[in-house]
């Protein structure tokens, strides 16, 4: 079965850090590139980075840089997003997604059922 | 700028066709554009890639009845014969080089 199913999320103080991992599925993962996109509770998909196929290439949504980081392990068929510095507008469910192909930024073609990330004392 | 703008909420009755706008910000008017379902409590879904020529591509098991078309700037999705289960939140998506924009969701309520 296509699928991606994502892990690691929990209750973080502020400031804290955490690391998200995507366990992908029935497709050749090392050919696609990769999404992360978040979701505030009650409200829109907010897209937070991607990953090229093989980490040629990579970006962040602007307002993250510098506190995410995003990686993948292609012989383990995962994608990770690790967080630093966690604020409490971090607090979301975090998504893993596939960028359709050829391209790097894309429609996203398949999502996870995602994981909540909470921040807050 | 990559902006996409959506209304906030839609309804139409059980049965009826409805039809959900995304405008694109202006100079973005040749871009494609993708179409996702966020049913209630769930994950968002795929529906499909929309070119602004009106041509798609659909995801793996999406019915008929989800329908896709283009007119300048105006990206739309017309979902016809509707059941309670497409009650759920509707996006679109954009992308450029290095960034990727999704539009504020329409909340469409099946009567």
């Amino acid at each position: 079965e296509v699928q991606l199913v994502e892990s690691g999320g929990g209750l973080v103080k502020p400031g804290g850090s955490l690391r998200l991992s995507c366990a992908a599925s029935g497709f050749t993962f090392s050919s696609y590139s990769m999404s992360w996109v978040r979701q505030a509770p009650g409200k829109g998909l907010e897209w937070v980075s991607c990953i090229s196929s093989r980490t040629q290439y990579i970006y962040y949504a602007d307002s993250l840089k510098g506190r995410f980081t995003i990686s993948r392990d292609n012989t383990k068929n995962s994608l990770y997003l690790q967080m630093n510095s966690l604020r409490a507008e971090d607090t979301a469910v975090y998504y893993c997604a596939r960028v359709i192909k050829p391209v790097v930024t894309g429609a996203l073609d398949l999502w996870g059922l995602g994981t909540l990330v909470t921040v807050s004392s | 700028q990559l902006v996409l703008t959506q209304s906030p909420s839609a309804s139409a009755s059980l049965g009826a066709s409805v039809k959900l706008t995304c405008t694109l910000s202006s100079g973005h008017s040749s871009y494609a554009i993708a179409w996702h379902q966020q049913q209630p409590e769930k994950g968002p879904r795929y529906l499909m890639k929309l070119n602004s020529d009106g041509s798609h591509s659909k995801g793996d098991g999406i019915p008929d009845r989800f329908l896709g078309s283009s007119s300048g700037a105006e990206r739309y999705l017309t979902i016809s014969s509707l059941q309670s289960e497409d009650e759920a939140d509707y996006y679109c998506q954009i992308w450029g080089t290095g960034n990727v924009i999704f539009g504020g969701g329409t909340k469409l309520t099946v009567l």
